[in-house]
């Protein structure tokens, strides 16, 4: 049973460029997580998703940033114009459908120059 | 205004010895705990969880003790051994159900053969 995948494992934009972080879930989960960890931090929770659903995007900034979970395919994070501030690790999870631990993917590293 | 305090950065012990790594809260909403282990360039791996119906929880080597009262709690790691050495985050979730967590910043522990 393959783990959390995420592609890919690093990415390199200069400032205004886009960054797409694609994520596929472990089998036999629905529910997405994405969280963000800088430097000497620990992770921050951006958005949760489920199949074609947004179901907390509390921790997501309001601008430039989106996140889907398409009926097919990848979970992707979109990040529209970047700047120097997004350079950061990227991880998602996963979870079942029942209440239970997530489980991480290797994370994305964006640097922005 | 961080909800998860992981006060101390880092922990050296000898191999062989006990590990205790502490973990502080703030929200009486959290009702279930959890410790990650995390190697430098790779995503957090989930270790052992708590729920705050237990007081203790043992897996193997690693044992979560959780003080309700107080708000905190630890991760016991017996005996150490040198590939123990990563950087341990403590997480917390409140209600039940998949909801997200929040990660305190995290203890860098070393074992030293």
């Amino acid at each position: 049973n393959a783990g959390v995948m995420q592609n890919p494992r690093h990415l390199v934009r200069r400032r205004g460029q886009e960054a797409r972080l694609r994520c596929s879930p472990m089998k036999g989960h629905s529910h997405v997580y994405w969280y963000r960890q800088l430097p000497e931090e620990g992770l921050k929770f951006m958005v949760y998703l489920q199949k074609e659903n947004i179901i907390d995007e509390s921790g997501m900034p309001k601008e430039r940033f989106s996140a889907e979970f398409p009926k097919e395919g990848p979970s992707i994070l979109r990040i529209q114009q970047v700047v120097r501030g997004d350079s950061a690790a990227y991880f998602c999870a996963s979870s079942p459908p029942v209440p239970g631990e997530q489980y991480f993917g290797p994370g994305t590293r964006l640097t922005v120059t | 205004d961080q909800q998860v305090k992981q006060n101390s950065p880092s922990l050296s012990v000898q191999e062989g010895r006990i590990s205790i790594l502490n973990c502080d809260y703030t929200n009486s909403m959290f009702d279930y705990f959890l410790w990650y282990k995390k190697y430098p360039a790779e995503g957090p791996t989930f270790l052992i969880s708590i729920s705050s119906i237990k007081d203790k929880n043992e897996d193997g080597r690693f044992t979560v003790f959780l003080n309700k009262s107080a708000k905190h709690l630890s991760l016991h790691i017996v005996p150490s051994q040198p590939g123990d050495s990563a950087v341990y985050f403590c997480a917390a979730r409140a209600y039940s159900g998949n909801t997200p967590l929040v990660f305190g910043k995290g203890t860098r522990l070393s074992v030293i053969a």
